[in-house]
């Protein structure tokens, strides 16, 4: 299994950016998807996640209605479009596989979002 | 959303001697079904994080017998029977059962 994630950048407040994941090493399609973060120095936080066919998306409270979780099935990625980015979104964004019940084994090294004037 | 508070937030640890860190629930975890949906993770140092427990007290996958996981409902233990220096890095554990899920504060695990 293998998670690249891609796109970060400086990018300024209100201003917006999409990440995306390339997964390969397993059925992406069969594959619920998420999106962690962790602010430089601070923990991590669930940020989104996204079933198997794109049918159902989850976000956590205070990125609802500005980030958009989506996926291409045939193109084996995973996508994170980021809209009216705020300073405290400032942060390292994973995506990792979803195994349901079996947490989360397989993880990205992360791409680097700084918002920032 | 679920409050996860783990304790310590800081741990010197001594080779070869056991360690233990707390993990509690604002609510339940037990699921109807039996399962406990509470996963431990680590993060060392400049890596992603890795899991190492899941449902509570499943080991994942090339994860050493030396780290188990304990409790149920709102209460969670992370156990290493004997520490290591690669044990060392930041312990997270997370609820599973809602959405969003959360993730505790951190304990960072140190060699004395």
């Amino acid at each position: 299994v293998h998670l690249v994630e891609s796109g970060g950048d400086l990018v300024q407040p209100g201003g917006s950016l999409r990440l995306a994941c390339a997964a390969s090493g397993f059925t992406f399609s069969g594959s619920w998807m998420t999106w962690v973060r962790q602010a430089p120095g601070k923990g991590l936080e669930w940020v989104a996640n996204i079933n198997e066919d794109g049918s159902a998306k989850f976000y956590l409270g205070s990125v609802r209605g500005r980030f958009t979780i989506s996926r291409d099935n045939a193109k084996n990625s995973l996508f994170l479009q980021m809209n009216s980015l705020k300073d405290e979104d400032t942060a390292l964004y994973y995506c990792a596989k979803d195994m349901s019940t079996a947490g989360y084994q397989y993880w990205g090294q992360g791409t680097l979002v700084t918002v920032s004037s | 959303d679920i409050v996860m508070t783990q304790s310590p937030l800081s741990l010197s640890v001594t080779p070869g001697e056991p360690a233990s860190i707390s993990c509690r629930s604002s609510q339940s975890l037990l699921h109807s079904n039996g399962n406990n949906y509470l996963d431990w993770y680590l993060q060392k140092s400049g890596q992603s994080p890795q899991l190492l427990i899941y449902l509570g007290s499943n080991r994942a996958s090339g994860v050493p017998d030396r780290f188990s996981g304990s409790g149920s409902g709102t209460d969670f233990t992370l156990k290493i029977s004997r520490v290591e220096a690669e044990d060392v890095g930041v312990y997270y554990c997370m609820e599973g059962l809602e959405t969003p899920k959360t993730f505790g504060q951190g304990t960072k695990v140190e060699m004395k």
